[in-house]
């Protein structure tokens, strides 16, 4: 079945860059994504990937793609105390226009002043 | 601001009710989707409503099921409630045949705790 990894802590300090990795398991996989959920809030979609893309940058996010290795990164440049929030990897296997995404556990970002 | 609103915010009910939970999409979106987080956890897949039917249920029982309305507004309903139905219940509307990447937007969710 699928699956997606995610270490559940990050911290950084302010103005560092901040990486968050995720694995998947389904190699058929057509989109990854990337949600930020903060408190009390639903998800919000940050960016997101193609399956034949490597990388994608989108003014301070970068994602990067390992699809032989089911690797998929999340780098935020010069780490706000705004970007404290909890990061959500996603994927979406083909399944035939239905949509189902599987969400790891995400990953909870503390930014330090 | 997603324009995806959910009511109520916080429910509590006890072991055996029933609920409703009701969601309003973004104007034009004719699919919602019901995901069901557990604290700590990642949202998990309920099921998707198409042109008001279902057309994707992932592994909950039975007793969750759901209504999507011609005016944009749709309802989960979980029956014979149990404690591990504790969870914030999240609605997300999108426009299907657009491009799926960006086009989901999430609701705020309901907070719903069983007791």
């Amino acid at each position: 079945g699928e699956d997606v990894e995610q270490s559940l802590f990050l911290s950084v300090r302010e103005g560092d860059s901040s990486v968050i990795n995720c694995t998947y398991t389904d190699s058929s996989s057509t989109y990854l994504y990337w949600y930020k959920q903060e408190p009390g809030a639903g998800l919000q979609l940050l960016t997101y990937i193609f399956s034949n893309m490597d990388m994608k940058q989108d003014q301070r996010l970068t994602v990067l793609l390992n699809k032989k290795d089911k690797h998929l990164s999340l780098r935020i440049a010069d780490t706000q105390t705004g970007d404290s929030a909890i990061y959500f990897c996603a994927e979406t296997p083909p399944t035939g226009g239905s949509y189902i995404p599987t969400f790891g556990r995400g990953t909870s970002l503390i930014v330090h002043p | 601001e997603t324009g995806v609103t959910q009511s109520p915010t916080h429910l509590i009910k006890t072991r055996g009710q029933q609920v409703t939970l009701r969601c309003s999409s973004q104007s034009g979106h004719n699919t919602v989707s019901w995901y069901q987080q557990a604290l700590g956890q990642g949202p998990q897949f309920i099921f998707q409503y198409y042109r008001e039917e279902e057309n994707g249920r992932g592994n909950f029982p039975p007793r969750f099921s759901g209504l999507q309305f011609p005016n944009y507004s749709s309802e989960l309903n979980v029956n014979a409630l149990e404690l591990d139905d504790s969870a914030l219940y999240l609605c997300a509307s999108r426009s299907a045949g657009a491009a799926s990447t960006d086009t989901q937007y999430f609701g705020p969710g309901t907070r719903l705790t069983v007791l």
